[in-house]
């Protein structure tokens, strides 16, 4: 199995702040990465695919970049509603893996 | 609107056989354009892959899990199901059901699909205990 690691495992922003999530594939994916958002009682969101493709709805501070093994998240102007855990997954490989989550609190 | 809703025991007894169902309303399961998908989340193991079916019945299992699982698919009910046998305490989870899309690319002058799952469940929590 392909192995995604997350870091931080949490982080404290600031309403306004500009945060940035690392994501690490253990091999090669390409650009075969989402990210994933999820608040709590809730099912994941997605957010992004393909690395860099922002899904329909989601707000354009939201963006992504990254490819091969080495990935972001990156958050412009953190809003309230942005607080919550963040998760990526490679869908290079089956079975699927997912990072083991970026819990975002607020400051 | 699509949207995906689990149902289910919440309980099951260990040795016994935990099924759950997807009913999907909004897209037909029967479409080629996606795939079904069971996902499970625990706080020992995070988020899971457990597999996924395609519209012909076609299926790809977590190596695993597939000794144990099956999923499946019914059209004429637009809902799609899985079974785990011999559950223990390890497969005590949240389990979400979500709808696999993919984009499709060039890469190295091939059609490349970029999946992901677009539309889940709320998710339906499972205790194993007995």
């Amino acid at each position: 199995d392909i192995q995604m690691t997350q870091s931080p495992p949490s982080l404290s922003a600031s309403l306004g702040d500009r945060v940035t999530i690392s994501c690490r594939a253990g091999q090669n994916i390409d650009t075969f990465l989402n990210w994933y958002q999820q608040k709590p009682g809730e099912a994941p969101q997605l957010l992004i695919s393909a690395a860099s493709t922002l899904q329909s709805g989601v707000p354009s501070r939201f963006s992504g970049s990254g490819s091969g093994t080495e990935f972001t998240l990156t958050i412009d102007t953190v809003q309230r509603e942005d607080f919550a855990t963040y998760f990526c997954q490679q869908s290079s490989l089956t079975p699927w893996t997912f990072g083991q989550g970026t819990k975002m609190e607020i400051k | 609107q699509v949207q995906l809703q689990e149902s289910g025991p919440g309980l099951v007894r260990p040795s016994e056989t935990l099924s759950l169902t997807c009913g999907v309303s909004g897209a037909p399961v029967s479409s080629s354009l996606y795939y079904w998908m069971w996902v499970r989340q625990s706080p020992g193991k995070g988020l899971e892959f457990i597999g996924y079916v395609n519209n012909n019945g076609i299926t790809n299992y977590s190596p695993s899990l597939k000794s144990r699982i099956t999923i499946s698919v019914n059209t004429s009910k637009n809902q799609f199901s899985l079974k785990v046998n011999s559950v223990t305490a390890a497969d005590t989870a949240v389990y979400f059901c979500a709808r696999v899309k993919w984009t499709t690319m060039m890469k190295s002058h091939f059609e490349t699909r970029f999946y992901h799952m677009d539309v889940w469940g709320k998710g339906s929590t499972v205790i194993v205990s007995s």
